[in-house]
């Protein structure tokens, strides 16, 4: 198994334009989720789904959308990026993601992540 | 609201030496702490999670610990060594949600 791929690895673009960062699991998991990582800030949620065909704001979603067509994959998409939103991008699944028997379906499974600069 | 803090930022030992690292958090009313290992460049990867009704967690040379009523938890390593070397995060779930407040880290060094 994969695992957590994300797609691409590196990215630099312009103010104003759009890219779409794209998430697949092979795992078969339900939750999917896309964070973003900032010096000194943490980790932050921007947005996640519950399964396919769902997505749910986080707590930095303003800037971006999200689309899960299909279980397997969870897409990111920037309409106008901005400077504010170089970063580094996380996605992560699990396949629950609250506490159901042990606990252990709660773990978050994480991509390599995805750096990108906004010029 | 839930802030969760480590101490230190960073921290480098010799290979060998037993270390903790420390996580707090201001709200005692969670429902779960996880610590994560992460690698530069690469991703996060699970290493323990502790519900709230437990107070510690083992794996190999790891051992995570949970007291609630002081808002702490700390995850010991035993015998470092340098593949140890990475950024240790600790999460708190802050309730039955899906939302996991995180720590910024720290950054641990092994030195052979």
């Amino acid at each position: 198994n994969a695992g957590v791929t994300q797609t691409p690895k590196f990215r630099v673009l312009k103010t104003g334009q759009s890219m779409t960062l794209l998430c697949a699991q092979d795992m078969n998991h339900e939750y999917m989720y896309w964070y973003r990582q900032d010096p000194g800030m943490g980790l932050r949620l921007i947005h996640y789904s519950v399964g396919e065909g769902t997505t749910a704001k986080g707590e930095v979603p303003d800037g971006y959308n999200v689309s899960r067509l299909k279980k397997q994959n969870f897409l990111l998409g920037l309409e106008s990026a901005a400077p504010s939103q170089t970063s580094v991008y996380f996605c992560a699944s699990s396949i629950e993601n609250r506490f159901v028997g042990s606990g252990n379906q709660e773990t978050q499974y994480f991509g390599p992540g995805t750096r990108l600069l906004v010029l | 609201k839930q802030e969760v803090t480590q101490i230190p930022a960073a921290l480098s030992v010799p290979e060998g030496e037993n270390l903790v690292l420390n996580c707090s958090f201001t709200d005692s009313a969670i429902y779960n702490l996880q610590w994560f290992r992460q690698d530069p460049g690469k991703g996060l990867t699970s290493l323990l999670l502790i519900q709230s009704s437990q107070r510690e967690q083992t794996s190999g040379r790891l051992n995570a610990s949970l007291d609630k009523s002081s808002g702490r938890s700390t995850l010991y390593i035993a015998a470092s060594q340098p593949g140890d070397s990475a950024t240790y995060l600790c999460a708190v779930r802050a309730g039955n949600n899906r939302k996991l407040i995180w720590g910024l880290g720290t950054s641990l060094a092994v030195n052979p």
